[in-house]
């Protein structure tokens, strides 16, 4: 089946500092990414969505300037937390669809777990 | 906005038991509607979907049925597995703005099988 890989599966920073997470369709290519965070017990939470070779669409209140993404290539998708805080803490999850702009089944990556200082 | 609402967690169960998993749903149109399954340690896999009121989803023994009238779609399985241990998601499609579809999901609930 297809498979979506994240990495790092875990990764603790200290406050300030950025920090890159990385999602790869590693047997098909990706022409929509999307980005989810989840709270531990609550549910998974749209923040982004990305095409290949185009800029992201945010969803409602995600800072664009916080959570910068990167679709440079059909297999990659890169999600950058700037100026991490505390409040950042939490898992990412990222997925894949091999469909550009319609809705198809979402491949999920693993996640990453992520703690600030 | 969409939304869904899950059963609260977590379920614990003895193997052969019959599962059942709420979720209810709000949302404009006419949704698809999904159940996810996380493994420990994975990613979230596609249970099953159903596209259309009436439809029903099947797979691995679970089965849920698109109730447009109920705004339901419960997850059902006659026997349950030790194996079957997992959180399970509930989730909807719905437009995102343009040609874009995004997920909507539940909370999540964790089931847990004991032997």
């Amino acid at each position: 089946g297809a498979v979506v890989s994240q990495h790092p599966s875990w990764v603790i920073c200290k406050s300030g500092t950025s920090v890159k997470i990385e999602c790869r369709s590693l047997d098909f290519q990706a022409t929509t990414m999307f980005w989810y965070r989840q709270f531990p017990k609550q549910s998974l939470m749209l923040m982004a969505t990305s095409n290949e070779g185009s800029k992201a669409t945010y969803e409602q209140g995600v800072e664009k300037d916080k959570f910068l993404i990167n679709h440079a290539s059909l297999t990659l998708s890169t999600l950058t937390v700037t100026s991490a805080h505390p409040e950042d803490s939490s898992f990412y999850i990222c997925s894949a669809s091999p469909l550009a702009g319609v809705y198809n089944e979402q491949f999920f990556g693993p996640g990453t777990r992520l703690t600030v200082l | 906005g969409d939304s869904v609402t899950q059963m609260e967690g977590p379920v614990t169960l003895s193997e052969e038991a019959f599962l059942t998993i709420n979720c209810t749903y709000t949302a404009t149109g006419y949704p698809s509607l999904f159940w996810y399954v996380q493994y420990p340690g994975e990613g979230l896999q596609l249970l099953l979907k159903a596209t259309k009121a009436d439809d029903k989803g099947s797979n691995k023994g679970f089965e849920a049925t698109y109730r447009k009238e109920t705004t339901s779609f419960h997850l059902e399985k006659g026997s349950v597995q030790v194996s079957d241990s997992a959180v399970y998601f509930c989730a909807l499609s719905g437009r995102s703005g343009g040609s874009n579809y995004k997920l909507t999901f539940g909370k999540g609930t964790l089931l847990t099988v004991n032997p």
